[in-house]
């Protein structure tokens, strides 16, 4: 069975940390994703990776990296946390091929509190 | 803006009731329209989806109709039950992401 693992389910960071949070998939899938879901707004795309350090902005990039050195690991990167981050993360994967018409495969979330 | 825009924002039905969800888009270069279902504490899991060649696609108990022209898709939910309680999120793609709509809370009373 398809299997989208985020490492940290929960997390507390303080204004101004560089703060790391992972992804691993077991599918041997080309796209990774990263959104972030805010209630009212849906899931936004931060950043998504199409190959192994190949990287892509998505809707709302500003104040994030991403790095993918290994296929199987998608990583997202605060550079300075601020208060405004505080959000669910959600990590996906899918097959080769456009990042828009194929079944994307989403971990659980990572819900990160920045105080 | 938004891509893909929802409604209702929360939707409460009595069980066995069939509660419909609304989406709509503007790009008509989209070719993938997936509808996600998601459980508190669970990431959002692909429910049913459809492509532009076809009006209107069943697995089990839920439906997506689809109209090209009016840039449209619903989700229909036959005899809702208990369990169908969850947040709904329609989406839209094509060559470049997917677009997801702001979700809809679905609340199915016994």
């Amino acid at each position: 069975d398809v299997k989208v693992t985020q490492s940290s389910r929960y997390l507390v960071k303080r204004t101004g940390e560089k703060v790391f949070l992972e992804c691993v998939q077991d599918m041997d899938h080309e796209n990774m994703f990263w959104y972030r879901q805010d209630p009212g707004l849906g899931l936004r795309l931060i950043y998504f990776s199409y190959d192994v350090k190949m990287k892509e902005k998505g809707d709302i990039p500003e104040g994030y990296s991403v790095s993918r050195e290994k296929k199987e690991r998608f990583s997202l990167i605060l550079e300075s946390a601020s208060t405004n981050q505080t959000s669910m993360y959600l990590c996906a994967s899918s097959l080769w091929g456009s990042s828009g018409n194929q079944p994307q495969h989403f971990g659980d979330g990572t819900r990160l509190s920045i105080l | 803006q938004q891509q893909v825009k929802q409604s209702p924002q929360s939707l409460i039905v009595q069980k066995g009731g069939i509660p419909i969800i609304n989406c709509a888009y503007e790009n008509t270069a989209f070719d993938y329209f997936p509808w996600y279902q998601q459980f508190p504490g669970k990431g959002p899991a692909l429910l049913i989806a459809i492509r532009p060649d076809v009006s209107e696609k069943k697995e089990g108990r839920f439906t997506i109709s689809f109209n090209k022209s009016a840039k449209q898709f619903s989700l229909h939910i036959m005899d809702s039950q208990p369990g169908d309680s969850a947040t709904y999120f329609c989406a839209a793609g094509g060559a470049n992401n997917l677009f997801f709509g702001t979700g809809t809370r679905l609340t199915v009373i016994p």
